[in-house]
Formats: structure tokens, sequence, C-alpha cells
């Protein structure tokens, strides 16, 4: 399979834990985008990187948020000290980022539950 | 059958009919407006896409519309099968940047 890969696909965790999603991206994709859906809502972004450089931060992504794509490849975001607040769908897409705003490949998407 | 999105979020039609999903959208800058459906469970999953230098785009057995005047887009589906059972969203890029904003998406259901 050569589509947008996300891991895990469930994470279950305690108030005050720590997490980290994985994304692994399209190969020949420069562009990675990490998106954020609650139920019954639309995708809200979050931050983008194009190669390793993050150009664009939401201010959604809070303090305790914080987000990597250290060679330009597979992306990780981590969640610190998360809040039941933080339950959600986080969805990575990655696009090839050449000029325009292109279609954005989407994975299936780490589901956080916070107990 | 129509839905005004986001006042109507659930749109049901009988299968064979022909759908119709409209989208207001919100920044008169934006230069690329993309329609996904995303099944229960799923990521999304591109429909179509337009520029903003065109009114009309094609794929098989989907048409987007966009309106410029009034910052209207709609996907219309022709003979509803049971498969586009799905939550529909439009996006488009504020300002003509590089991230796509999202909808509240439209749930079609294709009944029997």
């Amino acid at each position: 399979d050569t589509g947008v890969s996300q891991d895990p696909r469930h994470k279950i965790t305690k108030r005050g834990q720590n997490v980290t999603f994985r994304c692994d991206p399209i190969s020949e994709h420069n562009r990675l985008y990490w998106y954020r859906q609650t139920l019954g809502q639309g995708p809200e972004f979050l931050t983008y990187f194009q190669n390793e450089a993050q150009l664009e931060k939401s201010r959604l992504l809070s303090d305790r948020f914080s987000a990597e794509r250290p060679k330009g490849s597979f992306s990780t975001l981590e969640i610190q000290r998360t809040e039941q607040g933080d339950s959600a769908m986080y969805l990575c897409a990655s696009s090839l980022g050449r000029g325009h705003t292109g279609e954005l490949f989407f994975g299936e998407g780490s589901r956080l539950t916070v107990l | 059958g129509e839905s005004v999105g986001l006042h109507l979020p659930t749109l049901s039609v009988q299968e064979g009919d022909n759908s119709i999903i409209n989208c207001a959208y919100s920044n008169s800058a934006s230069d690329y407006f993309i329609w996904y459906k995303q099944e229960s469970g799923k990521g999304p999953q591109f429909i179509i896409d337009i520029r903003s230098n065109m009114d009309k785009r094609q794929g098989q057995r989907v048409t987007v519309l966009l309106n410029k005047t009034v910052k209207h887009l709609s996907l219309q589906i022709a003979a509803t099968q049971p498969g586009d059972s799905a939550v529909y969203f439009c996006a488009e890029n504020p300002g003509g940047g590089n991230k796509l904003t999202f909808g509240t998406g439209t749930q079609l259901k294709v009944e029997l």
C-alpha cells in the first residue's frame, strides 16, 4: 500500500499522559499536514510542513502540542499532558505541493480517547 | 434531492436519483475548492476539485459547480448508489494559501 499511513489507529490514554502519533506520507510528497476532527465536524487544520520546515501552525495547536518532520519524510505529533478535550481523530495528509494547493491525500487517522 | 449543507446536515435520496449537495464558502480570495467523501471510521477521500478560473467540472458521475459571485459550491452525484452513502465535505484554500479549510459536512443517505 503506497498511501498515507498513520500509527497507531487507536489510542486510549489517561488524562495527563503524553501520546505520540506517527504519519508516513506518500513517498514523493513534500507537503505534510495534520488535522484534527471531532465527531460530526469537518477536519480542522493544525499544522503543515514543506519538507522538514514547519510553515504554518493553527491557534488550535497549544503549547502542549508539538509536531516534527525531522528528515522531511515521516512526521510525529506529540500531545503532552493530555486533556479530555483532546479526544478526537488526528488525521495526517500529504500532497505534492508543487506551487499551488492541490489534492490532499489523507490517511485513515489516529483516534485518541482521553479518559 | 437538494441540501443547503450547513443548514440541512442530512440528505436522503432514493437509489438511482440524482443528489445535490451545497456548500457556502467564506473566503472570496480562495482559488481552489475540493469535495471529499468520508465513510465512517475512515479518512476523507478525494472526489473532485475545481479551480476558481472554472465554473464547472465533471468527473465520473459527479459534477462540481462553482458560483464565485455568491461564494457557492455544489456537488451533483448522478444515479446515486448505496455506496455513495457517506458524509461529504467541501473545502477551500482560504486566501489562496497552501492549506484547506473544511466545511461542516452533509450526511448523504441513500435509500433502497
